[in-house]
């Protein structure tokens, strides 16, 4: 099965550099996704990291290592926007058309 | 114009009734999948939908039932309505190379 661990709440101050972990276990492993969501919207996409390494976009970053089987999420120069939820979601390689969802990191920016 | 939208947004109903969600999208994918979201429990999937001819149960299938009317419409019902089944529904498509899922707004339900 998978289970897939991240942190429920994490604060940061504005202009700062926060670092979301993510760790999961799996019997196999086909890639894994990063989503942002706003209070009471829809999630959407951010990254995707299938091969180890750093992927970056902007200020956002994503890590990933497949035989520790960690993730992070690395935010920069964080404004106050960047309060929202950020969801861990692994696509297992037995049936690539799911997702398993992590339960989501609680980010609050204060100025 | 959104490019997934659900209907209705909102929604009160009481148990034991009937209840359908609907998802709509103009994006041209084939493939497309109902969540519901629970505080604690994370994205959780129900059903999804390959094309028109094919429906796969998620992890928590139980008491609820899907739809496939056409490539850009994928329903989901909820036949007798309980309050544990109060949740906010997403609706969800990706294409055949599935990089990424596209969601919709959502759908807050409660039954009372």
């Amino acid at each position: 099965g998978q289970n897939i661990d991240q942190p429920t709440e994490m604060t940061a101050t504005e202009g700062a550099i926060v670092q979301i972990n993510c760790t999961y276990q799996t019997s196999g492993f086909n890639g894994l996704f990063w989503y942002q969501q706003h209070a009471g919207e829809a999630p959407t996409f951010l990254s995707y990291n299938v091969l180890d390494g750093l992927e970056e976009k902007g200020r956002f970053s994503s890590f990933l290592s497949r035989s520790k089987g960690y993730s992070y999420l690395l935010l920069k120069e964080l404004q106050m926007k960047d309060s929202a939820s950020y969801l861990c979601a692994v696509r297992p390689p037995y049936n690539t058309d799911k997702l398993i969802f992590g339960t989501g990191t609680r980010l609050q920016v204060f100025p | 114009d959104a490019d997934v939208t659900q209907t209705p947004r909102n929604r009160i109903t009481k148990t034991g009734k009937r209840i359908m969600l609907e998802c709509s999208q103009t994006k041209g994918h084939d493939r497309m999948y109902w969540y519901r979201q629970d505080p604690g429990l994370g994205l959780r999937l129900i059903y999804y939908s390959f094309d028109v001819k094919d429906i796969n149960k998620g992890e928590i299938s139980d008491g609820y039932s899907v739809s496939r009317q056409a490539q850009a419409k994928f329903s989901l019902s909820l036949e007798s309505a309980i309050p544990n089944q109060t949740a906010l529904y997403f609706c969800a498509t990706s294409d055949y190379n599935q990089e990424t899922q596209y969601f919709g707004p959502g759908t807050r339900l409660l039954v009372l």
